[in-house]
């Protein structure tokens, strides 16, 4: 089973922008939709992004999402202290009987 | 608005069985897809499998088959995910997640869809 690719870790001080990126293949990202979870230290993970590039009820417009062929990103533009936790992408793999793959993920600090 | 709730954390032997629950609340639960995801300690997250109760269907991830069972039960909103054969690898967080699909007694639409809300995961230990 795949997984996603992501770099392990992004940084940026506050009110900068920070882009994480998530790389699939032709059987999940360029043939599926996006999501992106974030998940806070010690906490189970929140949907961040859905569909590619739509925020849920109560994310800040801050956080946007984007996605070209198999691959995807998250973007976080005016960095928060509160923005300091993990991010995930996933997709459904439409390979083997079909499955969920998740990014490796990515740590982002705020300097 | 739907919540889900897990059992409490659980120590098991190598070689035992844990079998984890989370019941919700709120929505109708019969008509939404239930998925399992674990994370091992300082690990990324890694789906295991879902269930769609008012199908009465589960399906795995190939990395689990013939070691996991995921069922649920209707009359009491709950779904449980039943890992046997425990090894210290299995030592994780494991969570269950509403899948955004709207299921009837025949399909689901769309067919998969993003996970929310979570449950608070449950920690499930594996050690002599």
């Amino acid at each position: 089973q795949s997984v996603l690719t992501q770099p392990p870790s992004a940084s940026g001080t506050p009110g900068q922008r920070v882009t994480i990126s998530c790389s699939g293949s032709s059987s999940n990202i360029g043939s599926n939709t996006v999501n992106w979870y974030q998940q806070l230290p010690g906490t189970a993970p929140k949907l961040l992004i859905y569909s590619n590039n739509q925020r849920p009820s109560g994310v800040p417009d801050r956080f946007s999402g984007s996605k070209s062929g198999t691959s995807a990103s998250l973007a976080i533009s005016g960095l928060q202290s509160e923005d300091e936790a993990d991010y995930y992408c996933a997709a459904w793999d439409d390979s083997l009987n079909g499955y969920y793959v998740f990014g490796t993920g990515t740590k982002v600090t705020v300097l | 608005q739907v919540q889900l709730v897990q059992s409490g954390a659980e120590v098991k032997k190598p070689g035992s069985s844990v079998k984890v629950s989370c019941k919700a609340s709120g929505g109708t639960f019969s008509s939404y897809a239930i998925s399992w995801v674990r994370q091992a300690p300082g690990q990324g997250l890694e789906w295991m499998g879902r269930i769609i109760p008012i199908l009465g269907i589960a399906n795995y991830a190939q990395k689990f088959q013939g070691r996991v069972t995921i069922t649920a039960d209707k009359s009491t909103s709950t779904a449980y995910m039943e890992l046997s054969s425990l090894r210290s690898e299995d030592t994780a967080v494991y969570y269950c997640a509403r899948e955004g699909v709207v299921c009837s007694s025949t399909s689901c639409y769309p067919p998969h869809n993003w996970f929310d809300p979570w449950g608070q995961g449950t920690l499930v230990t594996v050690s002599s």
